[in-house]
């Protein structure tokens, strides 16, 4: 069965540094998303993205974040100077279709635990 | 915009009991709606999802949901639950117009069936 993959599974990053969450949508999917959880709360929208371009974003995307399809499979998510409250546990999800289509549900990821120190 | 509520943070329910979980939206647009179950240490997997037609929604697991559109309400429904229904569900809705993906989450519920 296809599915969403996330990498690395947790990681341990200091504050001010960079990180790159990276994910592997499901091969003929088009439309991909990020969301994150921090630890106690709900899973928030960060962002949308579709035909190479952000098609929608929340108050939490802001410019500390940027997402990048590099090549055919991979999707990513980049914090340029990490806070402690960017700890979280970041899911990628993708989707085949959007609107009306009956089958475009979002699969997810098992998700990427960033701590930030 | 939209927001959805889910009024009960912990359900803990004995094995073979029914449970009801509970889930209230609230938007400007007309919406799809979903339930999401979180397994400990695992990604969001879909239960079930309500587009459109008979407002009872049947998903996996043997869960069911019934849209109520008047009391703007999506209810997680179980006859008898197992332990391995244990985990933390998700009550989510989408506008319409747009992704599914574009999904707004409900601070979810954790459900603990005990023996």
């Amino acid at each position: 069965e296809p599915e969403v993959t996330q990498t690395p599974s947790h990681q341990v990053t200091q504050m001010g540094q960079e990180v790159i969450l990276r994910c592997v949508p499901i091969s003929n999917h088009l439309y991909f998303y990020w969301y994150r959880q921090i630890l106690g709360q709900k899973v928030e929208f960060l962002v949308s993205f579709y035909n190479n371009e952000i098609s929608e974003k929340s108050e939490i995307f802001d410019d500390q974040f940027s997402v990048e399809r590099p090549d055919g499979s991979n999707f990513t998510l980049k914090i340029r100077s990490t806070k402690l409250e960017d700890s979280a546990m970041y899911f990628c999800a993708s989707s085949a279709l959007s609107g009306a289509a009956r089958n475009t549900e979002a699969f997810f990821g098992q998700g990427t635990r960033l701590t930030v120190v | 915009a939209q927001s959805v509520t889910q009024l009960d943070s912990q359900v803990p329910v004995f094995e073979e009991a029914p449970v009801e979980l509970r889930c209230n939206y609230s938007s400007s647009v007309s919406v799809y709606l979903f339930w999401y179950v979180q397994y400990p240490n695992q990604g969001l997997q879909l239960l079930l999802k309500y587009l459109s037609g008979s407002t009872l929604v049947k998903g996996i697991n043997g869960f069911e949901a019934e849209f109520n559109k008047s009391q703007t309400s999506f209810h997680l429904r179980k006859p008898s639950v197992h332990i391995s229904d244990t985990a933390e569900y998700f009550c989510a809705v989408s506008p319409i117009w747009g992704s599914q993906g574009n999904l707004i989450f409900g601070k979810g519920t954790k459900l603990s069936v005990k023996p």
